[in-house]
């Protein structure tokens, strides 16, 4: 069966740091890019960060770059995202999801059930 | 940034319905616009990538056109398991969501 599994949520104060993976089985992996999307209580989608499939190409939103970093281990067929200086704002429901392509520029054709990150103190 | 407006943002709407959502960019995006279903707890489901594929699975009645600003997503006959939360999502210049269409039972 087809899917992503993500895990590493929780409460966390202002300031602190957390590190969120995401598993995948039953699905290609590794000729894939990954994203890390979130949801706000009561918002919409929003686009966090994308890895092309072998790590060369890595971008992120506004809203989290200089605080959070992504990464994969093909090998293990897990993508991670790390999440310092944390805000009230990071608050959300954190999915991963795969591109169709390697590069990373394109949708999202598979979606984990998402891990909740809240952060207050 | 490309900005996506989708209306209305919440739908009332009975089984058997034909029901569409509207989905504008702020520039030309061409085709490179993709269709989402949410529901609670579990995984986003992808229903039409490049405006108006219909993604493996997803059930004929789910239908996308449209080209350079303006989009729509219809469903032919509404379903029960179709009361959803609804996002379009561009993919021409990075990534950017419109802000969702809630479709409840009338």
């Amino acid at each position: 069966q087809a899917q992503l599994v993500e895990s590493g949520g929780g409460a966390v104060q202002p300031g602190r740091s957390l590190r969120l993976s995401c598993a995948a089985s039953g699905i290609t992996f590794s000729s894939h890019a990954m994203h890390w999307v979130r949801q706000a209580p009561g918002e919409g989608l929003e686009w966090v960060a994308v890895i092309s499939y072998d790590g060369s190409y890595i971008y992120y939103a506004d809203s989290v770059k200089g605080r959070f970093t992504i990464s994969r281990d093909n090998s293990k067929n897990t993508m991670y995202l790390q999440m310092n200086s944390l805000r009230a704002e990071d608050t959300a429901v954190y999915y991963c999801a795969r591109d169709p392509a390697g590069s990373g520029y394109y949708y999202f054709d598979y979606w984990g059930q998402g891990t909740l990150v809240t952060v207050s103190s | 940034d490309i900005q996506m407006t989708q209306s209305p943002s919440t739908l009332s709407a009975s089984v058997g319905d034909r029901v569409t959502i509207t989905c504008r960019a702020s520039q030309s995006i061409g085709r490179w616009l993709a269709w989402y279903q949410l529901k609670p707890g579990k995984a986003p489901k992808l229903l039409i990538y490049d405006a108006s594929r219909l993604e493996s699975g997803v059930p004929l009645r789910f239908s996308g056109s449209g080209s350079g600003t303006e989009f729509t997503l219809t469903i032919s006959s509404l379903q029960p398991d179709d009361f959803a939360t609804y996002y379009c999502q561009q993919y021409n210049t990075y990534r950017t969501f419109g802000q969702g269409t809630k479709v409840e039972i009338k």
